[in-house]
């Protein structure tokens, strides 16, 4: 009974393609991220979405598409993967009426692009 | 918006010892939070201090905040090997609606 899951695990692709990433949350949360963590550990927010509306969408290339179906689903979509898109994806939760709580992640995403 | 920072960036102690992690920032917060990541695993939140606390305890965690030094500090005492992982300060700053990470520290405890 996982709360927050990703998929898939590890990905391997080449420059050029396309790949998405899929994320669901069982916890009745209203807020869902994404976070990109790169070869230094470093985290940056990317997107989020409450309740199926995009709220945040920091600096990053259009070739990131977020999509939210229903308030428990947020996928990643990447086109045209570079190689500096090689870095680990996390997706992560927040509860409703929580908008300083805590973060509940899943078990990221590694993406490598060759 | 700027990544805090983090010190040290690694640490490496015996187990039984204490280790210190400090986290400064330059924004006005609601909060400051206390993530641990282990190797290929998920983040995991461990403790939140609100920006009116000064002191909060969990376990063998205790975590201090000084807004006027804008600034928090982690201590985990009487480490253990299990507690081997990167630790993560994360921000909740004013008016904004997703949490700003540290750059971590890399803690090794020796068995």
């Amino acid at each position: 009974d996982t709360a927050v899951s990703q998929t898939p695990k590890y990905l391997v692709t080449q420059m050029g393609n396309d790949k998405s990433i899929k994320c669901e949350q069982n916890l009745g949360h209203d807020t869902m991220y994404w976070y990109k963590q790169d070869s230094k550990k470093f985290l940056k927010i990317m997107f989020s979405y409450n309740n199926k509306e995009l709220i945040i969408n920091e600096t990053v290339p259009n070739r990131f598409s977020p999509k939210s179906p229903d308030k428990a689903h947020l996928n990643l979509h990447i086109n045209s993967l570079e190689l500096g898109d090689s870095a680990v994806y996390f997706c992560a939760s927040r509860g409703a009426g929580a908008n300083t709580g805590e973060l509940f992640f899943g078990e990221g995403s590694r993406l490598t692009v060759l | 918006s700027q990544q805090g920072e983090e010190d040290p960036q690694a640490l490496s102690i015996q187990e039984g010892e204490n280790a210190t992690m400090n986290c400064s920032y330059k924004t006005s917060i609601n909060n400051l939070q206390w993530y641990r990541q282990n190797s290929g695993r998920g983040l995991v939140h461990l403790i939140l201090i609100r920006s009116n606390e000064r002191e909060k305890h969990s376990g063998r965690l205790r975590v201090t905040l000084d807004t006027s030094k804008k600034s928090s500090s982690l201590l985990i005492t009487a480490s253990r090997a299990a507690d081997t992982a990167s630790y993560f300060c994360a921000r909740s700053d004013t008016g904004r609606r997703a949490l700003t990470f540290g750059s971590g520290t890399r803690l090794q405890v020796q068995p």
